[in-house]
């Protein structure tokens, strides 16, 4: 599996756009970017996730690079509640282990 | 409601108790997975299961066991637990395939004495 690199924390200021970088620059053709959070100590929660082209659902929007070598989770509006660890996973689709790596904290402040 | 369970959520044993910790996942998934978590280490993978008695080791088995003997349960199985197995544990579970997100469960904390 390809890993990915995350910065180890970024500050956000409430109601503003969060954007968290992630670079996965071994990816593979078949490899899925996957986002998950994890705030405080409970089950990771899933988030979004994309193969090639951008993603966007309720709750986030997901930016891959044309080469696929890097991704952009973006939370368009930052709330205090999405203070938490944010995982970049890649998956590939016929090997079934996880590797999620050390995350980014993002702190949502006031 | 959809969900993955686990039990107990809280454990303090000591070395070489032999214990389980049971996951159940009520949404019909094909695939279910372990994790355990450890600070600096991040999550990472013990066992794994494609379906009904098919396992395989993740990235971290020693010291553990599963069994998957019906669809919806797949417990882990601690035969002679050690200090070093205190952590935060997650089971999950997916429809399985490459674009099927997974569900995670709250968490069991065991800490072995």
């Amino acid at each position: 599996d390809a890993k990915t690199t995350q910065p180890p924390s970024m500050d956000c200021a409430e109601g503003r756009a969060a954007n968290l970088p992630c670079n996965h620059s071994t990816i593979s053709g078949n490899e899925y970017v996957y986002w998950y959070r994890q705030i405080h100590s409970q089950g990771p929660q899933y988030i979004i996730h994309g193969l090639k082209n951008n993603e966007t659902n309720e709750m986030a929007s997901l930016i891959i690079t044309e080469d696929r070598k890097s991704s952009t989770l973006i939370l368009p509006h930052a709330t205090l509640r999405d203070t938490a660890v944010y995982y970049c996973i890649v998956r590939v689709w016929s090997f079934n282990k996880f590797y999620f790596g050390s995350g980014t904290k993002l702190n949502v402040k006031p | 409601e959809a969900q993955v369970t686990q039990n107990p959520r809280y454990l303090i044993t000591v070395t070489g108790k032999k214990l389980t910790v049971t996951c159940s996942q009520n949404m019909n998934h094909e695939y279910m997975s372990w994790y355990r978590q450890d600070p600096g280490l991040g999550l990472r993978q013990i066992y794994y299961s494609m379906n009904v008695e098919v396992t395989d080791k993740g990235d971290v088995p020693e010291g553990y066991k599963v069994s998957r003997k019906e669809k919806r349960n797949f417990p882990l199985i601690l035969e002679s637990p050690s200090p070093n197995q205190t952590s935060l544990y997650f089971c999950a579970s997916s429809l399985g395939g490459p674009n099927n997100e997974q569900f995670f469960g709250p968490g069991t904390r065991l800490t072995v004495l």
